[in-house]
């Protein structure tokens, strides 16, 4: 069955960038997802990529998407003390495309 | 409404008892599912509803676990003779048909505590 993978845990320093990375097994996914937990609270949709595009910018958002490789990555440049939360890489079933895939997610956590 | 409202917030139960948790999606929205997060763990697929009628249900853990949708708006989760195991995060979401573009739409979730 479909699986993501992300890696757990990423420090970074205030101003830095971060690169939160995912890998997906199902090629054949439509869209591909990027969500932010903050503690407490729901996930909020960050931004998506639609599965023929190589690289989606959203002002301090790049997601790069490498389709041969499998591997979606979302980088935030400039990072801020508002940005840490838990990073979710989600993709589309694609045998049930109503479905979402999620990975464990990535806590990043931005230091001063 | 604005967004989806998940109530209650916060739930502790005692082993054994039901609980019942209740989502209120985006107005419009026929699309309606519901995920469970465990500690440190991704999201669970639970239930999907289109409408009020739920094609795919096949994410529910066992027979304690049901939910159903009235008026193609507001669904109820209840978990029958909780478990420790049931202690989670309960995830509502919702999106106009499928996530397509724009993804799904959470709500703040329900935490259960059982105890």
């Amino acid at each position: 069955g479909e699986d993501v993978e992300q890696s757990l845990f990423l420090s970074v320093r205030e101003g830095d960038s971060s690169v939160i990375n995912c890998t997906y097994t199902d090629s054949s996914s439509t869209y591909l997802y990027w969500y932010k937990q903050e503690p407490g609270a729901g996930l909020q949709l960050l931004t998506y990529i639609f599965s023929n595009m190589d690289m989606k910018q959203d002002q301090r958002l790049t997601v790069l998407l490498n389709k041969k490789d499998k591997h979606l990555s979302l980088r935030i440049a400039d990072t801020q003390t508002g940005d840490s939360a838990i990073y979710f890489c989600a993709e589309t079933d694609v045998d049930s495309s109503y479905k979402l895939i999620f990975g464990s997610g990535t806590r990043l956590l931005v230091r001063p | 409404g604005a967004g989806v409202s998940q109530s209650p917030s916060n739930k502790v139960t005692e082993k054994g008892k039901d609980v019942e948790l209740r989502c209120d999606p985006i107005s419009g929205h026929t699309a309606l599912y519901w995920y469970r997060q465990s500690l440190g763990q991704g999201l669970e697929f639970l239930i999907y509803f289109q409408g009020n009628s739920a094609p795919d249900k096949s994410g529910l853990p066992s027979d304690r676990f049901s939910a159903e949708r009235t008026g193609g708006s507001v669904s109820t989760l209840t978990i029958q003779r909780t478990q420790q195991e049931d202690s989670a995060v309960y995830l509502c979401a919702s999106s106009p048909s499928g996530p397509g573009g724009r993804g799904y739409t959470f709500g703040s979730g329900t935490r259960l505590t059982v105890v």
